[in-house]
């Protein structure tokens, strides 16, 4: 079993769509969980970082963890096209972890 | 990008070639990773050096060589690689050991024939 399953996708929604994108994992230990995008020919920036089980709110994007069920998600309001990218999410168990768990990433395209 | 900087941004190489892959952090990190990128598969941590020491290597195969001779510069080394080796390569940094955080360059798109 992997210890982060991703759907890579690929998901196209239209402009303005909310977009759900989701992580599902094994390890109960994991407790530290990021968000990164990738856009075509770069490296990943990271997103959104969340401790614990929650939310977490940054302009259009909420991310949402629930530890009881090992499953992270990332949501996408009023979705543009500038949000086209692949999204990866990452996962440790302790801060300044050297080994981070990433998904596979779900590749998003945003159709104006 | 002026934070990671990776050169070159592509690269194709015979079976029998040596070849190095740079990377270059202006952020003040003390740790710096080697990754490997393939088609839907999640990130592969190969290498990491933390404060110009190496603290993992993930069972990569010895035709990939790190070097890292100050906190700023980090190689791979590579030769007699494999068709199967061709990838992005991703190289990152992160400060201190307080965060999770790193920060990626734009990668080496590397194709082995």
């Amino acid at each position: 079993q992997k210890e982060v399953e991703q759907d890579p996708g690929p998901l196209s929604v239209p402009e303005g769509a909310i977009v759900s994108l989701n992580c599902t994992y094994s390890n109960s230990a994991f407790q530290y969980f990021m968000w990164y995008r990738q856009y075509s020919r770069k490296g990943p920036e990271l997103l959104m970082y969340t401790y614990s089980s929650g939310n977490k709110e940054d302009g259009r994007f909420t991310a949402q963890v629930d530890k009881s069920s090992k499953y992270i998600s990332l949501f996408i309001r009023d979705s543009q096209p500038s949000d086209s990218a692949t999204y990866l999410c990452a996962m440790s168990a302790s801060t300044g972890a050297n080994n981070l768990f990433f998904g596979t990433g779900t590749r998003l395209t945003v159709i104006p | 990008e002026t934070g990671v900087t990776q050169t070159p941004r592509h690269l194709v190489m015979g079976m029998t070639n040596k070849k190095s892959l740079k990377c270059e952090q202006h952020l003040g990190h003390n740790a710096m990773y080697w990754y490997k990128q393939s088609a839907k598969k999640p990130l592969e941590l190969m290498f990491v050096y933390s404060l110009e020491e190496r603290v993992e290597n993930n069972s990569v195969p010895s035709r990939f060589s790190p070097e890292c001779p100050n906190s700023s510069h980090l190689f791979l080394h590579l030769h007699t690689l494999q068709p199967e080796d061709s990838a992005l390569y991703l190289c990152a940094s992160r400060w201190g050991t307080g965060s999770n955080e790193q920060f990626f360059g734009p990668g080496t798109r590397l194709t082995v024939l």
